[in-house]
């Protein structure tokens, strides 16, 4: 009940094109649901995230869908850049309490070709 | 910017040892977290620690783990005899509060021969 599923584990996309990556919880306690990007010997860092009260966040060339009865969110890069090339995760938390424990999905790895 | 800082950045240990990785979390953070990335496999949550005390840690973090604030600035994680299966990236986060971002560090490579 705890797992995040991240799919797909590797994309190729083409300069310019659209990056989705989709993600499944099944833990309805989960409240923060954020993305991390990380490069090649770099530690994740946040990229975008969003609370289940709003359906949708934009910020700049990325946009995190969320679906609440489906329990289901997606990430979308749009206009994709060779620079996004990384690891992306997916990740939901359940704040309230004294922890902050981020469960993580699988990641994707997505590659833009120029 | 401020950022969290972990030394070594790479680390080797033979299976038995005991090894201490180092963190220095962001100045005003409250609150401090380990997690594990094993090779080509998810960032899994180890612990988490505030107000000088574990507040979780999951299944992996058995008693050959522990945490420690030794001095107010550095966040410490000691493997007490390691195994190979230990190998993996560790990553140290800290956070301001329950409700802000998490901010992780580079990591440190641990491989345990």
């Amino acid at each position: 009940q705890q797992q995040v599923k991240q799919s797909p584990q590797s994309l190729i996309v083409q300069k310019g094109g659209i990056s989705i990556i989709n993600c499944a919880y099944e833990n309805t306690a989960f409240d923060y649901f954020p993305w991390y990007q990380q490069f090649p010997g770099k530690g994740p860092a946040l990229l975008i995230a969003i609370r289940p009260d709003v359906s949708e966040k934009k910020e700049g060339r990325f946009t995190i869908s969320f679906n609440k009865s489906a329990k289901q969110f997606s990430l979308h890069i749009m206009d994709s850049q060779p620079g996004d090339s990384a690891t992306y995760f997916c990740a939901a938390s359940q704040r309230g309490g004294s922890n902050y424990k981020l469960t993580f999905g699988k990641g994707t790895l997505l590659t833009v070709n120029p | 910017e401020p950022e969290v800082t972990q030394t070594p950045s790479h680390q080797v240990t033979q299976m038995g040892q005991e090894v201490i990785l180092r963190c220095v979390p962001i100045s005003n953070h409250l609150y401090f977290y380990w997690y594990r990335q094993i090779l080509g496999q998810k960032v899994e949550f180890l612990v988490s620690f505030y107000n000088n005390e574990i507040s979780e840690k999951s299944e992996i973090f058995d008693d050959q783990f522990s945490v420690e604030r030794p001095d107010g600035s550095n966040f410490t994680l000691k493997i007490r005899s390691t195994k190979l299966e230990d190998s993996a990236m560790y990553f140290c986060a800290s956070s301001l509060d329950l409700n802000t971002e998490a901010f992780f560090g580079q990591g440190t490579r641990l491989t345990v021969v």
